[in-house]
């Protein structure tokens, strides 16, 4: 099994809503990570855990709040989302942060924001 | 900080070559990546080079990496429609996150 499976594909939120994003990988990634993709744009890093421990945070906005459950599971969740946050979600794994980090990516949650 | 620069825009023929080109400031990168994303899909791996290697051929695919210039490219042969999707190049040195080109559009005229 070589797959990241996120859920759900599509999300339309309203700005007082709270929302999450759930992904899993059973390949024994022991790397997690949550991406942002505005269009035409490549991803930009959010989050990365590494053995279930927050290991990245790059001055996302609390808005935003990831969890790592377990080594296979991964969510992000939700809450008073402005409009500049519509986005492709991504989440990827790999075996472990920094050498030949090899991502797999999920293919995304598509998220506007009205 | 790292950069990662490629062209935006490549169109080719059905059947021609097609290389994508991508420059790097980092010059201790270790490795070096080649993503494609399709359209409202994630992105996926397609091949890797070590910093230490000048080629690397996987079917239709070769990399061409030099080191001095901190030039790296991908030659795809025999373009086929789907092939047309956009191709960041990224790279990573120690344990530092992946740092992404902003990819270049290949579009394949049938």
């Amino acid at each position: 099994d070589t797959e990241v499976t996120q859920t759900p594909k599509h999300l339309v939120m309203g700005m007082t809503n709270k929302k999450s994003l759930k992904c899993e990988q059973h390949m024994g990634h022991r790397a997690m990570y949550w991406y942002k993709q505005k269009a035409k744009k490549p991803p930009e890093l959010m989050f990365v855990y590494s053995y279930e421990k927050l290991s990245i945070n790059e001055s996302v906005p609390s808005r935003f709040s990831p969890e790592c459950p377990n080594s296979s599971l991964l969510n992000l969740h939700l809450h008073a989302l402005q409009p500049e946050d519509s986005a492709l979600y991504l989440c990827a794994s790999s075996q472990r942060i920094g050498g030949n980090e090899k991502l797999f990516f999920g293919s995304g949650t598509q998220l506007p924001v009205l | 900080g790292e950069d990662v620069e490629q062209s935006l825009f490549l169109s080719v023929r059905e059947g021609d070559s097609s290389v994508i080109n991508c420059t790097y400031t980092d010059s201790s990168s270790t490795y070096l990546y080649w993503y494609k994303q399709e359209p409202g899909a994630g992105l996926q791996l397609l091949t890797y080079i070590f910093s230490n290697m000048d080629m690397k051929q996987d079917q239709r695919l070769t990399v061409l990496l030099n080191k001095k210039d901190k030039h790296l490219s991908l030659r795809i042969a025999d373009t086929q429609t789907g092939d047309s999707a956009i191709y960041f190049c990224a790279e990573n040195s120690g344990n530092t996150p992946l740092v992404f080109g902003k990819g270049t559009r290949l579009s394949v005229i049938a």
